[in-house]
């Protein structure tokens, strides 16, 4: 059975910083693109970073770029999600996705996690 | 401000059609397919329509997607009250590199 399983959210100061993990199974991770989809509370969904299934290519939305970095690990099946500079803006639940391509610009996310709540107080 | 602009709202009573808007421009509906995810209440989204008119395998043929120029449209017919979400749509933006998503639309089955 094919899993995502996120932790690392919390509750962080602005401008500290926090790693988001995603644990994959049931599938070939190496694969597939991996995204991180965000959405604050009451709001709709953001995409913020995607990385592509082997070269480890990776694209991030303009809210997050400089500050945050997405990594995979293959030899674990997990992917991460590196927040620095954090800010009260960046408070949402964090889901991970896989991508039903190798290539983060391509297909769609075909499976999520179950989300992790980040909140950043001010 | 998204980049993708849908209505917020919609609605319609069972058995209705109902169509969901999602305008761009030349950089990501115009050039690139759209995605269609549903989203219940307090669950991650999940995809009802991908590259502008596909169903996954599960999503019942009542729902369909098309797109023309640099907008899409996602339709509802045979209305049910398990339909009742949030709909977003997505697309690849060339300029941005970068995906983008709709303000998300939510539908309200009267």
């Amino acid at each position: 059975e094919l899993q995502l399983l996120e932790s690392g959210g919390g509750l962080v100061q602005e401008g500290g910083s926090l790693r988001l993990t995603c644990a994959a199974s049931g599938f070939s991770f190496s694969d597939y693109a991996m995204s991180w989809v965000r959405q604050a509370p009451g709001k709709g969904l953001e995409w913020i970073s995607g990385i592509s299934g082997s070269s480890g290519y990776a694209y991030y939305g303009d809210s997050v770029k400089g500050r945050f970095t997405i990594s995979r690990d293959i030899s674990k099946n997990t992917l991460y999600l590196q927040m620095n500079s954090l800010r009260a803006e960046d408070t949402a639940v964090y889901y991970c996705a896989k991508r039903r391509h190798s290539a983060p610009q391509l297909g769609f996310e075909d499976y999520w996690g179950q989300g992790t709540l980040v909140t950043v107080s001010s | 401000q998204s980049v993708l602009t849908q209505p917020p709202s919609a609605s319609g009573t069972p058995g209705q059609r109902v169509t969901i808007s999602c305008s761009g421009s030349s950089s990501n509906v115009g050039r690139n397919p759209v995605n269609w995810y549903q989203q219940l209440p307090g669950t991650a989204p999940k995809v009802f329509i991908y590259s502008n008119s596909q169903r996954p395998s599960g999503v019942p043929d009542r729902f369909s997607g098309s797109k023309s120029g640099a907008s899409a449209s996602l339709a509802i017919s045979g209305l049910q009250s398990e339909d009742e979400a949030d709909y977003y749509c997505a697309a690849w933006d060339d300029s941005l590199n970068a995906w983008v998503f709709g303000g998300g639309t939510k539908l309200t089955v009267l």
